[in-house]
């Protein structure tokens, strides 16, 4: 079982449209939660963090946290092409190891 | 957001020789950074972690003393590809946990196209 799981994809929602993106884990221990969005060719970059249960908003981009489930989501509002993407969710317990997804790729469809 | 700097950002070489990475942590002090690699279509995958002022962590099937890893600084931590061949080209990419006031992150440098003829 991988540590941690995302559906590759692709996502394709049309322009304006609210993405949703969903990653489990495996390490009930798990502390931290991020969201990164890579770019064809790029590294990946910093979208949202999240360490607690509930909802944490950053302008269009909203994280969900359900420990109990084991469940990270992120919701992109009014996609815009340039949205697209592969994002990786990553989990941390300690900050000494960080496991990712193998990432969703997401196509915003003008 | 914190600024993590690679260099070279790319480079090409030829088979049996060595090449350098330099990562660098701009605006904080990285007491841990990771190198990770990255093959085409593929997920990242972590090399090792690096902790300054100690011996670098390898994952299980990365070569310690092909991929030698030295965190001498607070701010630079470096990855050498030695006798580097074909199968070694990919994207390198570092990163560095900024643990300042408020925040534990981990933040990724703009990677190394690595090439090996």
């Amino acid at each position: 079982q991988k540590e941690v799981e995302q559906n590759s994809g692709p996502l394709s929602v049309p322009e304006g449209a609210i993405a949703s993106l969903n990653c489990t884990y495996s390490d009930r221990g798990s502390q931290s939660f991020f969201w990164y969005r890579q770019y064809s060719g790029k590294s990946p970059e910093l979208i949202m963090s999240i360490y607690s249960n509930g909802d944490k908003e950053d302008g269009r981009f909203t994280a969900q946290l359900n420990k109990a489930s084991q469940y990270v989501s992120l919701l992109i509002r009014d996609s815009q092409p340039s949205d697209s993407a592969t994002y990786l969710c990553a989990v941390s317990r300690n900050f000494n190891k960080f496991y990712f997804g193998s990432g969703t790729k997401l196509n915003v469809k003008p | 957001g914190a600024v993590v700097s690679q260099h070279p950002s790319w480079v090409i070489c030829k088979s049996g020789t060595s090449v350098k990475i330099e990562c660098r942590s701009l605006d904080f002090q990285a007491t841990t950074m990771f190198w990770y690699r990255q093959f085409p279509k593929q997920s990242l995958m972590l090399m090792a972690t690096s902790n300054e002022g100690s011996k670098a962590t390898y994952e299980q099937g990365v070569e310690k003393d092909k991929f030698l890893i030295n965190h001498a600084s607070l701010t630079l931590s470096t990855l050498t590809v030695t006798s580097a061949h074909p199968e070694d080209s990919s994207f390198y990419i570092c990163s560095a946990r900024d643990s300042g006031e408020g925040t534990d992150t981990q933040y990724f440098g703009p990677g190394t196209r690595l090439t090996v003829l």
